[in-house]
């Protein structure tokens, strides 16, 4: 069973617009989210966290909100750049340590 | 800073041998973790590294078995590979364990089983 679920496989921009990416959970125990992205052939790189007691966290064109009651959250990426055209992973963790949980993952292609 | 490094970057092995992968975390860093990336499967834990000590486990096999050093290093070990071995493993680092903590990622050892 996905505790971490990311619907939608893929994800198609047009540059300078803004890029969704959404991520819903199921363990009410994790504390603290992150969004990882990934380039082929590299590990993933970290983008931006939030924890639980938060509900919107910002870092340049990077926002993430969280939605506690509805076990959701969202990456917005505004402008989308070509540059950001990544997978994109949600991750969220627990209070039990490092053991955290990935989604699937979300390819963003970002048009020129 | 130097970043988390994992050696070797690429490797094939055969059914039956066994592999060790190795990972430098970021100087300072003494939570060490590693992940399996395949693509049917996504990113899965194996288990994490703490002052040496094995602070959590994933659900993986027997085979799949790690350690770490008193510099932090870590090592992990795969035997008796199988051909679903195949895959990209990540070593992570950060500072401490925990809540909170940032995970910094190695690039990867691409592991291929013939």
């Amino acid at each position: 069973d996905q505790q971490v679920k990311q619907n939608s496989p893929s994800l198609s921009v047009q540059e300078g617009r803004i890029s969704i990416l959404n991520c819903d959970y199921t363990n009410s125990m994790f504390d603290y989210f992150l969004w990882y992205k990934k380039y082929p052939a590299e590990g993933p790189t970290f983008l931006i966290s939030i924890s639980s007691i938060k509900d919107k966290n910002e870092d340049g064109r990077f926002t993430v909100f969280l939605n506690k009651s509805a076990k959701h959250l969202s990456l917005h990426i505004v402008p989308s750049q070509p540059g950001d055209s990544a997978v994109y992973f949600c991750a969220a963790m627990g209070n039990y340590g490092q053991n955290f949980v990935f989604g699937p993952g979300t390819r963003l292609s970002v048009l020129p | 800073k130097a970043g988390v490094t994992q050696t070797p970057r690429y490797l094939i092995k055969t059914r039956g041998q066994q592999v060790t992968l190795s990972c430098s975390p970021i100087s300072g860093h003494r939570s060490v973790s590693w992940y399996q990336q395949t693509p049917g499967q996504g990113l899965q834990f194996l288990f994490e590294y703490f002052s040496e000590t094995q602070r959590n486990k994933g659900n993986f096999p027997g085979r799949f078995s790690g350690r770490q050093f008193s510099n932090s290093r870590s090592e992990m070990n795969v035997s008796t590979l199988e051909l679903g071995d195949s895959a990209l493993y990540l070593c992570a680092s950060s500072l401490w364990t925990g809540v909170g903590n940032t995970i910094y990622f190695g690039e990867g050892s691409w592991l291929t089983v013939v």
